[in-house]
C-alpha cells in the first residue's frame, strides 16, 4: 500500500501569512494528489484535486504543486477562516486510498 | 439538494456489529463509486471501504479484512458499511464520501455530515 507522510503536524501563523504544508508518498502516484480541509465537527471539505487543481468554490489564495512523490499546499494571505486540519490524500488507480496525518493550523 | 446523510451511529456492544447506511440524493448515485473514511476521536482520517459505481467492485483496508463489509442499492441510493466484532479501536465517526474521476486523478468531491459510532459495553 501506498503511505503518506505529511508535515509538519502543525503549523503556527498569523492572519496575512502564507505558508506551505508538504506530503511525500511511499512510491510515485503521478498527480494521483488531493488536499482537504476539515473544521472541528465537520466533515472534511475538498480544496484541490489532481494535485493542483481548485475545487469550485474554494478561493484562489489555496494552490497545490507537486507530482510524482513530492507534493505540496500553499495558503497565501491567510483568511481568519483558514485555521483547521488539512489532510492529503493520495488515490493512485486502487484502493486503499490513504491520507496524511494531518497538519493542524493554528493562529499565533 | 445533492448530499450524503449517514445513519445507523450510535453505541454498541463490544463484539457486536455496527451497520452504517448513507442516503444520496441530488446526483446520479449510481455513477459515481462510493467510500467509507472513518476519524477516532481526536485523530486523522482512515479510509475504510469503498464499491465501484455498480457495486460489483469492493475494497477494504487491511487491518478491517474479513470483519468488513461495504454494499450498495443503487436502486434506494444508499450505501451500506457493517463491521462485525466490534472492539474499542472501531470506535469514530464515520464518513461516506462520493468518488469523481478525471482523466488524470480521482477524488472525494461530496462527503457526509458523518455518524458517531462508540464501542463500549
Amino acid at each position: 500500500d501506498v503511505q503518506v507522510t505529511q508535515s509538519p503536524s502543525s503549523l503556527s501563523a498569523s492572519v496575512g501569512d502564507s505558508v506551505t504544508m508538504s506530503c511525500r508518498t511511499s512510491e510515485r502516484v503521478s498527480n494521483f494528489f488531493n488536499w482537504y480541509q476539515q473544521k472541528p465537527g465537520r466533515a472534511p471539505k475538498l480544496l484541490i484535486y489532481a494535485a493542483s487543481t481548485l475545487q469550485s468554490g474554494v478561493p484562489a489564495r489555496f494552490s497545490g504543486s507537486g507530482s510524482g512523490t513530492d507534493f505540496t499546499l500553499t495558503i497565501s494571505s491567510l483568511q481568519p477562516e483558514d485555521f483547521a486540519v488539512y489532510f492529503c490524500q493520495q488515490t493512485y488507480i486502487t484502493p486503499p486510498y490513504t491520507f496524511g496525518h494531518g497538519t493542524k493550523l493554528e493562529i499565533k | 439538494q445533492v448530499q450524503l446523510v449517514e445513519s445507523g451511529g450510535g453505541v454498541v456492544q463490544p463484539g457486536r456489529s455496527l451497520r452504517l447506511s448513507c442516503a444520496a440524493s441530488g446526483f446520479s448515485f449510481s455513477s459515481h463509486g462510493m467510500h467509507w473514511v472513518r476519524q477516532a476521536p481526536g485523530k486523522g482520517l482512515e479510509w475504510v471501504a469503498a464499491t465501484s459505481s455498480d457495486g460489483s467492485l469492493r475494497f477494504y483496508v487491511d487491518s478491517l479484512r474479513g470483519r468488513v463489509a461495504v454494499s450498495r442499492d443503487n436502486s434506494k441510493n444508499t450505501l451500506f458499511l457493517q463491521i462485525n466484532n466490534v472492539g474499542a479501536e472501531d470506535t469514530a465517526v464515520y464518513y461516506c464520501a462520493r468518488e469523481n474521476v478525471g482523466h488524470t486523478s480521482t477524488w472525494f468531491d461530496l462527503w457526509g455530515q458523518g455518524a458517531l459510532v462508540t464501542v463500549t459495553s
